[in-house]
């Protein structure tokens, strides 16, 4: 597998509380990216990162932030989780656009 | 954006027999199509990949088939077993990389 940890692997927590979710990559890969897996959707990226303290929107980003100070670290912040938030998120890397994405396992995160 | 549909969203095969999940796109300026498969409790694991400027492409049991014209492209896994059980996602890159929603692939001993 990718050298890729996602932490926490689970968590459940309240509705308004704030929540960071991060991703840890050995690869030295230059792109991160966040998605977020829900029945009926499929994946959809919520924001990438093309560098350190590069980030930029994907098709789902409303109340969510992201950041990364360094290469190997993507974190991911609902800074006042909401109940629709409720999802499996996965992190993913690659090298270059051109690449292919590699994932990690994912975070089950429950918003009560 | 890119849109990516799949099709049939579950497939039941007896072992032994072959599956095919086919894929459609609407961008025709998408030039790069994975697959990944996707186990319970797992992340999304690339299994084999296209671009544009190929039509197929074979990697042991399994194999994928592009046409641009129609925009589709297709995955054939030959010889299933029970560990090809799984979700397998299609996705298409134009700009960014847009997923299928997913098939459910089941393998009945």
């Amino acid at each position: 597998d990718a050298g890729i940890t996602q932490s926490p692997r689970h968590k459940v927590t309240e509705t308004g509380t704030p929540v960071t979710l991060r991703c840890h990559q050995t690869e030295n890969h230059r792109y991160m990216y966040w998605y977020r897996q829900d029945p009926g959707h499929g994946l959809r990226l919520i924001h990438y990162s093309y560098g350190v303290k590069d980030t930029d929107k994907g098709e789902v980003s409303d109340g969510y932030s992201v950041s990364r100070s360094k290469t190997e670290d993507f974190l991911l912040t609902l800074e006042s989780a909401t109940s629709s938030q409720t999802s499996v998120y996965f992190c993913a890397i690659s090298e270059s656009t051109d690449q292919p994405q590699h994932f990690g396992d994912g975070t089950r995160l429950s918003i009560l | 954006g890119e849109n990516v549909e799949q099709h049939p969203s579950t497939l039941s095969v007896q072992e032994g027999d072959s599956a095919v999940i086919k894929c459609t796109y609407s961008d025709s300026a998408s030039n790069y199509f994975p697959w990944y498969k996707q186990e319970l409790g797992k992340g999304p694991q690339l299994i084999i990949d296209i671009r544009s400027n190929v039509g197929e492409k074979k990697d042991q049991r399994i194999a994928v088939t592009l046409n641009k014209t129609a925009k589709h492209f297709s995955l054939h896994i030959t010889e299933t077993q029970p560990e090809d059980s799984a979700v397998y996602f299609c996705a298409a890159r134009s700009l960014r990389l847009a997923f299928g929603k997913g098939n459910q692939v089941v393998v009945i001993p």
